[in-house]
């Protein structure tokens, strides 16, 4: 049964840092991970998609890293603004549905 | 080209009543998934629809069911509310790779 595990749950940085947030999963034979973004009380936005033969994908600010192998994805987020607090969310396919991770809760002070 | 909608935003029931939320997918996407998120957890898979069938169902009650319309609209039917089942739901709809979320129901049983 897949898993997903994110850490850390919770991250508070100053504007300007970089920052790295994880995801693990236990089962590597994925052909995907999505990383999602989610505003308090609402749906999830798609940040980004990487593809098994992929090992990165970037979009502005945010870069997405794969290793199948190790079970892991990371999403780096470059000088870090107030607008990018969120909760941000990995989710890797299982069978027919998406399993997600419970989440990193970031908070950038101006 | 139009993304996921959900219908209604809010929704306040009683508990032991029945309860149906509305998705209508994007366009040419012929898969919906329905999530349950509860406060501070990721979404939980509750079942899945491709071509008007049943195509995977998560760890849910028999008293949640769902329907695909042959537009690829789907909803999601709740039988005999229970306080337990206040989250936001979520609708997804997919054709290759990743998902494309809705911004949710927030259902509320009292």
């Amino acid at each position: 049964k897949q898993e997903v595990t994110q850490i850390p749950a919770a991250l508070s940085v100053p504007e300007g840092e970089n920052l790295v947030l994880n995801c693990s999963f236990t089962d590597s034979a994925i052909y995907n991970l999505q990383w999602f973004r989610q505003d308090p009380g609402k749906g999830l936005t798609s940040l980004l998609l990487i593809q098994s033969s992929q090992r990165e994908q970037t979009s502005g600010r945010l870069n997405a890293s794969l290793d199948k192998s190790s079970g892991r994805s990371t999403l780096y987020i470059a000088a870090s603004q107030p607008g990018d607090s969120a909760t941000y969310l990995c989710a890797v396919p299982s069978n027919n549905d998406m399993r997600f991770g419970a989440g990193t809760r970031l908070t950038v002070k101006p | 080209e139009t993304g996921v909608t959900q219908s209604p935003t809010h929704l306040i029931k009683t508990r032991g009543q029945q309860v149906t939320l509305r998705c209508s997918s994007q366009s040419g996407h012929n898969t919906v998934s329905w999530y349950q998120q509860a406060l501070g957890q990721g979404p939980q898979f509750i079942f899945q629809y491709y071509r008007e069938e049943e195509n995977g169902r998560g760890n849910f009650p028999p008293r949640f069911s769902g329907l695909q319309f042959p537009n690829y609209s789907s909803e999601l039917n709740v039988n005999a509310l229970e306080l337990d089942d206040s989250a936001l739901y979520l609708c997804a709809s997919s054709s290759r790779g990743g998902y494309t979320f809705g911004s949710g129901t927030r259902l509320t049983v009292v």
